[in-house]
């Protein structure tokens, strides 16, 4: 059974442009939660998508970031008109809500130029 | 509010002693508790988790969760350390609309 799938593993950008990180959640699970890490630093909660729906995005910056989980494929964050601030690893994790853990993937390591 | 504190930013223990890292939290309603294990450029590995019944939870590679619902407390134990278990582990309570909130973190260094 696959895990949670991240790609790509490395994203370089310029600042302007726009970064988009993919998250295949492992099979059978229908909920989608989005971290930000920095170094040395712990999670930062970003948002929580079950499929077609925003459910939480809390922790999401009111402008340029984005997130879906559409009924067919992967969830996407979108990060638009990327700045400095934006380099850190973003983690996705996906679970089957109930008592079950999360189970993450290995992350996004963005980088910008 | 739901929140999880881990007032350790670091535990340092010698191979083969026992280890403690700690977690306190604070939630309304039942709590369910995680800890997970991160490595270097790596995601979060589950490790053990509490929902009810027994205070004492084993989980992967032979660690171990007490909770103590009158301390708000989940610490995490090893009773004999490896210096392969030296790692950043998060504490984490899960609401009851599905959302997590997780300690800021603990580096465990294990010396040989």
């Amino acid at each position: 059974n696959a895990g949670v799938m991240q790609n790509p593993r490395h994203l370089v950008r310029r600042r302007g442009q726009e970064a988009r990180l993919r998250c295949s959640p492992m099979k059978g699970h229908s909920h989608v939660y989005w971290y930000r890490q920095l170094p040395e630093e712990g999670l930062k909660f970003m948002v929580y998508l079950q499929k077609e729906n925003i459910i939480d995005e809390s922790g999401m910056p009111k402008e340029r970031f984005s997130a879906e989980f559409p009924k067919e494929g992967p969830s996407i964050l979108r990060i638009q008109q990327v700045v400095r601030g934006d380099s850190a690893a973003y983690f996705c994790a996906s679970g089957q809500g109930g008592n079950q853990p999360q189970h993450f993937g290995d992350g996004t390591r963005l980088s910008i130029l | 509010a739901q929140s999880v504190a881990q007032p350790e930013d670091q535990v340092n223990v010698a191979e083969g002693n026992p280890l403690t890292v700690k977690c306190t939290y604070s939630v309304s309603g039942n709590p369910y508790l995680f800890w997970y294990v991160q490595y270097p450029n790596r995601g979060l590995q589950f490790l053990l988790k509490y929902i009810t019944g027994d205070n004492l939870v084993k989980g992967s590679y032979g660690f171990e969760a007490e909770f103590n619902k009158s301390q708000t407390s989940f610490h995490l134990k090893k009773p004999s350390a490896l210096v392969s278990d030296s790692a950043l582990y998060f504490c984490a309570v899960r609401d009851d609309f599905n959302k997590f909130y997780f300690g800021s973190g603990t580096k465990l260094n294990v010396k040989p």
